[in-house]
């Protein structure tokens, strides 16, 4: 167990939709992270989340927006999905504002199927 | 930016033997860090070693240890005496820190390992 809680599991929604992903990082890491793991794209970091603000984004659509709340908790919400939104969405946490000097672990993901 | 690759789709090894995984990166940082993740069935992320570029002694951990050429920017993994549990995706990741660590990771494809009993 990482410490990292992502919910839910699994979700299934048609295209069009909006959802929230949930993620709890472990005690004490100010930093959140989200991935997305696809087949055609692999694995992209989205964007990054310290202490409630947004530090650096990656490769994530318009479409995608993420916050982080005072309790540290972060929400990934998507919408106007598509079929090529079907992944693997993970989260990360660290204590610090990089992934790099200190390790981070990561969640069991979300997986998100469109159809 | 940075880029990382992996030759290596798939690779098969005996159980108890040793077998390498490769990886190239590019990056235009001055400073960054290299890892490997390991993604089991269950499709957690399990950090297997990482690597500070600034230090050149191959970081080590257990029965996996890293082969680091900086100047060739190679940064392959190496597992010693290959367990049934070690079946999984390994990916190779990079993250810059000049910018202050703030592109997240940047990942391989990954490359399937099997282990034969």
């Amino acid at each position: 167990d990482s410490g990292v809680t992502q919910t839910p599991k699994h979700l299934i929604t048609a295209t069009g939709q909006r959802v929230t992903l949930r993620c709890s990082p472990r005690s004490g890491d100010l930093s959140v992270y989200w991935y997305q793991q696809s087949l055609d794209q692999g694995l992209q970091f989205l964007i990054q989340y310290y202490n409630g603000e947004e530090r650096a984004k990656g490769n994530i659509l318009e479409r995608f927006s993420a916050q982080q709340f005072p309790d540290l908790h972060s929400e990934l919400n998507l919408s106007s999905l598509e079929l090529g939104d079907s992944a693997l969405y993970f989260c990360a946490s660290s204590p610090g504002q990089t992934m790099g000097n200190t390790e981070a672990f990561f969640g069991q993901g979300t997986r998100l199927t469109v159809v | 930016a940075q880029t990382v690759t992996q030759s290596q789709p798939e690779m098969s090894v005996q159980e108890a033997e040793t077998v390498t995984l490769s990886c190239t990166y590019d990056t235009s940082e001055s400073d960054y860090y290299l890892f490997w993740y390991k993604q089991p069935p269950s499709r957690q992320m399990i950090l297997v070693i990482r690597q500070e570029a600034y230090k050149q002694q191959n970081a080590t951990e257990n029965r996996f240890s890293v082969n680091f050429q900086k100047a060739a920017k190679s940064f392959s993994l190496k597992i010693s005496d290959s367990q049934l549990g070690d079946a999984a995706m390994y990916f190779c990741a990079s993250a810059g820190l000049s910018g202050g660590g703030a592109d997240g990771l940047t990942f391989g494809k990954g490359t399937h390992l099997i282990i034969q009993p």
